[in-house]
């Protein structure tokens, strides 16, 4: 099992640009999440989905959008980067049975 | 919503000693894990304990629910366990404190 992967690892946007973050698990699943990490502070949450075809915003969901259509795949949209969304993206994993969450290794953007 | 606090924020500790890890929280949880992250960012979770005590080598953890706090403890503590160690709540939705920085020297 790969767990969580997560693309590109790292990436530099110039301010407007668009991009995607990609995640994929292979563990079968049903609660993915996506998460911002800024210097000195924890995990603030972006997006989750509790399963395929449903999402939900958390605590900073503006300037990102998401989408589940398979469980195994949970892509995350910068619509038209900003340098506040300058940060590092994790995303994780979660199983209705166990509890544990699993993470990525992160995605560091820099908008400049 | 909930609020998670974490202390102390940062630790410097020789090679070889004892610590403790504190996670308040302001409301009742049914889940509640903490994660190590490493220098180089990956984070990796070491307990889920929403209450009771769990031990996985070197390491343990406790909560007391009623009372809205968990403790992490490592002890002969390696350089290994250097990074940043978060509490998180909820369940999907973690809700993380800010973490505890550890270095440790040899």
């Amino acid at each position: 099992n790969a767990g969580v992967t997560q693309t590109p690892k790292f990436q530099v946007l110039k301010t407007g640009q668009s991009m995607t973050l990609q995640c994929a698990q292979d563990m079968n699943h049903e609660y993915m999440s996506w998460y911002r990490q800024d210097p000195g502070m924890g995990l603030r949450l972006i997006h989750y989905s509790v399963g395929a075809g449903i999402t939900d915003q958390g605590e900073v969901p503006n300037g990102y959008n998401v989408s589940r259509s398979t469980t195994e795949d949970f892509p995350l949209r910068l619509l038209s980067a900003a340098p506040s969304q300058t940060s590092v993206y994790f995303c994780a994993s979660t199983s209705q049975g166990r509890i544990e969450a699993f993470f990525g290794q992160g995605t560091r953007l820099t908008v400049v | 919503g909930i609020q998670v606090e974490q202390s102390p924020p940062d630790l410097i500790l020789q090679e070889g000693a004892n610590s403790t890890l504190r996670c308040n929280f302001s409301d009742s949880v049914n889940n509640l894990q903490w994660f190590h992250q490493n220098p180089w960012g990956q984070l990796i979770n070491l307990f889920y304990i929403p209450s009771g005590t769990k031990q996985n080598g070197r390491l343990s953890a406790t909560t007391v629910a009623t009372e809205r706090y968990s403790l992490l403890y490592i002890s002969s503590s390696q350089t290994t366990d250097s990074g940043v160690y978060f509490c998180a709540v909820d369940f999907q939705k973690l809700v993380f404190g800010t973490g505890t920085r550890l270095l440790v020297s040899p």
